[in-house]
């Protein structure tokens, strides 16, 4: 079971802002890591602790958090952005499989 | 340039034995941490467990605790995952991903292409 809560579906217009959430309570605490995964291929590494993104990620891709919410956030989203995506944080022992079920986007 | 090359699909039955590995490059194996994470077919991503190959600490998710092990053979930069007696519910493709503690957290920033592991009922 996941100790993360993801939304398992959203969908958004092509070139619009697409919020997807992930909540639990280590989120409180610790920042949560997003990947993408689209179908067939192995997850990739879209953001990580306050706001980072790594090289190759585009800029309209960006993190946020309150509370015991985390938030990916896609600033006109593209139709290469349909995906499968993950939120993960660690636990109170500091090890990293606190995990959310997955949110599929659509891109309409 | 970080590679993680993951050992070719396997096919067994059950109660046979299993070792998949991941050969990395293009870095200090040692000073990375490296995730194995399971992906049941058409599931979400599990965390297994994680090695630091620099000194061997391994630790593993509650889920898959006394289910598989995880080594690393650091002369030839490579970590492994194991397990002793495979199910029809190991069927899954597995992820191996290089892994960076921060004091916040974990992030994987490479990954393998994974291994495929079919267990026929």
């Amino acid at each position: 079971s996941s100790e993360l809560t993801q939304d398992p579906a959203v969908s958004v217009a092509l070139g619009q802002t697409v919020r997807i959430t992930c909540q639990g309570d280590s989120l409180r605490s610790y920042y949560a890591t997003w990947y993408q995964q689209k179908p067939g291929q192995a997850p990739i590494l879209v953001i990580y602790g306050r706001d980072i993104r790594p090289s190759g990620i585009p800029d309209r891709f960006s993190g946020s958090g309150s509370g015991n919410t985390a938030s990916l956030t896609i600033t006109g989203a593209q139709a290469e952005d349909e995906a499968d995506y993950y939120c993960n944080s660690r636990d109170s022992s500091g090890n990293p499989w606190v995990l959310g079920g997955g949110t599929k986007l659509t891109v309409l | 340039e970080v590679q993680l090359v993951q050992s070719r699909a396997e096919v067994k039955k059950p109660g046979e034995s299993l070792k998949i590995s991941c050969k990395a490059s293009g870095y200090i194996f040692t000073s990375y941490w490296i995730a194995w994470v399971r992906q049941m077919p058409g599931k979400g991503l599990e965390w297994m467990g994680i090695i630091y190959p620099g000194d061997s600490d391994t630790r593993y998710s509650p889920s898959f605790q006394g289910q598989v092990t995880i080594s690393a053979d650091k002369s030839i930069s490579t970590a492994y995952l194991q397990w002793s007696s495979l199910k029809a519910s190991d069927t899954a493709m597995y992820y191996c991903a290089r892994h960076i503690q921060y004091d916040s957290g974990w992030y994987g920033d490479y990954w393998g292409r994974g291994t495929l592991v079919t267990v026929p009922s």
